[in-house]
């Protein structure tokens, strides 16, 4: 069964530095990984999509990595900034046909970008 | 504007007493989707549904019924809520072909006394 971790839980950083958040998964046979926003009250965001043929996605200042073979993956965000703070996601796809290709996600990363 | 809603938001509850959490979308989506999230969990699915009349169990749908009468609705039932059932319930919904692009509801934080 897939197993998706998310290192470390929580983060905290001063304005304007660049950070990596982890993921890593255990299966390396997914269709795609997800990397995710949530804000409290609010609902999930998607912030990057990568398919399991991809190495990278960039969105702004995020840039996401996939190294399937190892099973990781990372969300770098470049010069931090206050509204960054919310808790991040990341979640795999298998490489299943049709109605199987259900998300599972890790824990999170709650990430502070403190003023 | 294209949204996913979820009612109630919030409620507190007592072991035993049933309840519905409704989640509409507007978006015309065949996909929809029930989660819940725990700390140290992560988000975990429920229960989902291709389309109108199809509806499958996700990794937890012990405790938890759903129906899809409608396309736009998608309830999660609770016949008998427990404790161990108090958690943040989120909906999605999507197209058939892109549940990638799922959107997300804002969720519901139940408590079950």
């Amino acid at each position: 069964k897939q197993e998706v971790t998310q290192i470390p839980a929580a983060l905290s950083v001063p304005e304007g530095e660049n950070l990596v958040l982890n993921c890593s998964f255990t299966d390396s046979a997914i269709y795609n990984l997800q990397w995710f926003r949530q804000d409290p009250g609010k609902g999930l965001t998607s912030l990057l999509l990568i398919q399991s043929s991809q190495r990278e996605q960039t969105s702004g200042r995020l840039n996401a990595s996939l190294d399937k073979s190892s099973g990781r993956s990372t969300l770098y965000i470049a010069a931090s900034q206050p509204g960054d703070s919310a808790t991040y996601l990341c979640a795999v796809r298998p490489n299943l046909e049709g109605s199987a290709r259900q998300l599972t996600f890790g824990s999170g990363t709650q990430l502070t970008v403190l003023p | 504007e294209a949204q996913v809603t979820q009612n109630p938001r919030y409620l507190i509850t007592v072991t035993g007493k049933k309840l519905t959490v409704t989640c509409s979308q507007n978006m015309n989506h065949e996909y929809m989707s029930w989660y819940r999230q725990d700390p140290g969990l992560g988000l975990r699915q429920i229960y989902y549904s291709m389309n109108v009349e199809v509806t499958d169990k996700g990794d937890v749908p012990e405790g938890y019924k759903v129906s899809r009468k409608e396309k736009r609705n998608f309830p999660l039932i609770l016949e008998s809520p427990s404790p161990n059932q108090t958690s943040l319930y989120f909906c999605a919904s999507s197209l058939a072909g892109r549940t990638y692009e799922q959107y997300f509801g804002p969720g519901t934080r139940l408590t079950v006394t």
